[in-house]
């Protein structure tokens, strides 16, 4: 079964923090995303990475950045949260094509 | 650009009853589909897919969703719902210069009555 793991399920922070979401998946998939999920708006993607130290934006990447160093890990930053950032974010997997497999979620308060 | 409509936030069926989502999406050539399911709690599992051929398309847990292009649609149906079909279905659509991305709709919460 393919898995994907995110770091933390509940994440309190403070205004102005520096905020780390890491995300592993252990099916050595090439394509990594991160969404964030909210009520009445659906999944949309923040940035995504399709190969080791490669990025793409998403359709929301203000005040996000990404690393991605090695293959099975990818990290979605949050450089200074801020309270409209919180919202659960969703990080998913994928070998190629786009069906995606995703992990359960860090649902992020920011205080 | 691609977008997709789900246009029912809510919907409540009877425990045995059929069910129909409905889905609507905006897409210039042949449209890559997908329909995800969230529990509660948990992360999004893949339902059921449409990429070419067939029009109707089997999935899991008994879903099934037809892709009619002359109405832009892709409706999810199940002929008899169970309580624990009752979570979050969402739409998607793959978006994005080489198709890698899922654009997806707002999602229809599904609430089961017995």
């Amino acid at each position: 079964d393919v898995k994907v793991t995110q770091s933390s399920r509940y994440l309190v922070k403070r205004t102005g923090e520096k905020v780390f979401l890491e995300c592993v998946q252990d099916m050595d998939h090439e394509n990594m995303f991160w969404y964030r999920q909210d009520p009445g708006l659906g999944l949309r993607l923040i940035y995504f990475s399709y190969d080791v130290k490669m990025k793409e934006k998403g359709d929301i990447p203000e005040g996000y950045s990404v690393s991605r160093e090695k293959k099975e890990r990818f990290s979605l930053i949050l450089e200074s949260a801020s309270t409209n950032q919180t919202s659960m974010y969703l990080c998913a997997s994928s070998l190629s094509g786009i069906q995606g497999y995703f992990g359960p979620g860090t649902r992020l308060t920011v205080l | 650009a691609q977008s997709v409509t789900q246009p029912d936030i809510h919907i409540t069926v009877s425990e045995g009853a059929s069910l129909e989502l409905r889905c609507n999406y905006s897409y210039g050539a042949t449209p890559y589909l997908f329909w995800y399911v969230q529990s509660p709690g948990q992360g999004l599992q893949l339902l059921l897919k449409y990429f070419s051929g067939d029009t109707l398309v089997q999935g899991i847990k008994g879903f099934e969703a037809e892709f009619k292009r002359s109405q832009s649609s892709f409706n999810l149906r199940k002929p008899s719902v169970h309580w624990s079909d009752a979570a979050e279905y969402f739409c998607a659509v793959a978006a994005g210069e080489y198709g890698n991305k899922l654009v997806f709709g707002a999602g229809t919460i599904l609430r089961v009555k017995s």
